[in-house]
């Protein structure tokens, strides 16, 4: 049974620092685009960032309002992949979800940024 | 505000067929696959369609969609208390460089 798990969500004050983490037991893991969606409380969902696979060289993409705070990486010996935020705002509060963007989704992390 | 449209609600009775509408531009909608993900109350997004079209194994047939031009819709038919939820369409935006989703359709079942 496919299953994808995120971790590493928490309180952190303004301007802190948070990692995530996803462990994706994906059969395809290494084949698949990696994405984090987050969405906050009586939201929509919002697209965060991807990471493409080692053929199309690793390559990363980010929505505007995290570009330059968020890297988003991965580790497909480990089935892992990973959300490095920075510089965090109150306005990135949200749970955060890890998707192949397709069927797999975990249960989501949440992020609280307040002081 | 979401670069793809699509109506805040939609509500129907039980037996109805619904459809709920996902217009975008030529930059995504135009040139992409469009998806379709239902959430219930307090879950996480679950796959509806992939490609336009195509249903994943296991969901209900009741569930189908389309695509023209630049707009997309989901249409449920048979539509059931459990089918109500929140509806978002997603695709990938090529001048954005990035996926974009739906505001999202909060359906409910009358």
């Amino acid at each position: 049974e496919v299953q994808v798990v995120e971790s590493g969500g928490g309180l952190v004050q303004p301007g802190g620092s948070l990692k995530l983490s996803c462990a994706a037991s994906i059969l395809t893991f290494s084949d698949s685009d990696m994405h984090w969606v987050r969405q906050a409380s009586g939201q929509g969902l919002e697209w965060v960032g991807r990471i493409s696979t080692k053929s199309n060289t690793y390559a990363t993409a980010y929505t505007a309002s995290v570009k330059g705070r968020f890297t988003i990486s991965r580790d497909d010996s480990k089935n892992m992949a990973y959300l490095v935020m920075n510089s965090l705002k109150i306005e990135d509060t949200a749970l955060y979800y890890c998707t192949d963007g397709s069927a797999n989704w975990g249960q989501g992390t949440l992020v609280t940024v307040s002081s | 505000q979401s670069v793809l449209t699509q109506p805040p609600s939609a509500s129907a009775t039980p037996g109805q067929r619904v459809t709920i509408s996902c217009s975008g531009s030529n930059s995504n909608i135009g040139s992409n696959y469009v998806y379709w993900f239902q959430q219930l109350p307090g879950t996480a997004p679950k796959l509806l369609i992939y490609r336009n079209n195509q249903p994943p194994s296991g969901v209900s047939k009741r569930f189908s969609a389309s695509k023209s031009g630049t707009s997309a819709s989901l249409a449920i038919s048979g539509l059931r208390s459990e089918d109500e939820a929140a509806y978002y369409c997603a695709t990938w935006d090529d001048s954005l460089n990035g996926r974009v989703f739906g505001g999202g359709t909060k359906l409910t079942v009358l």
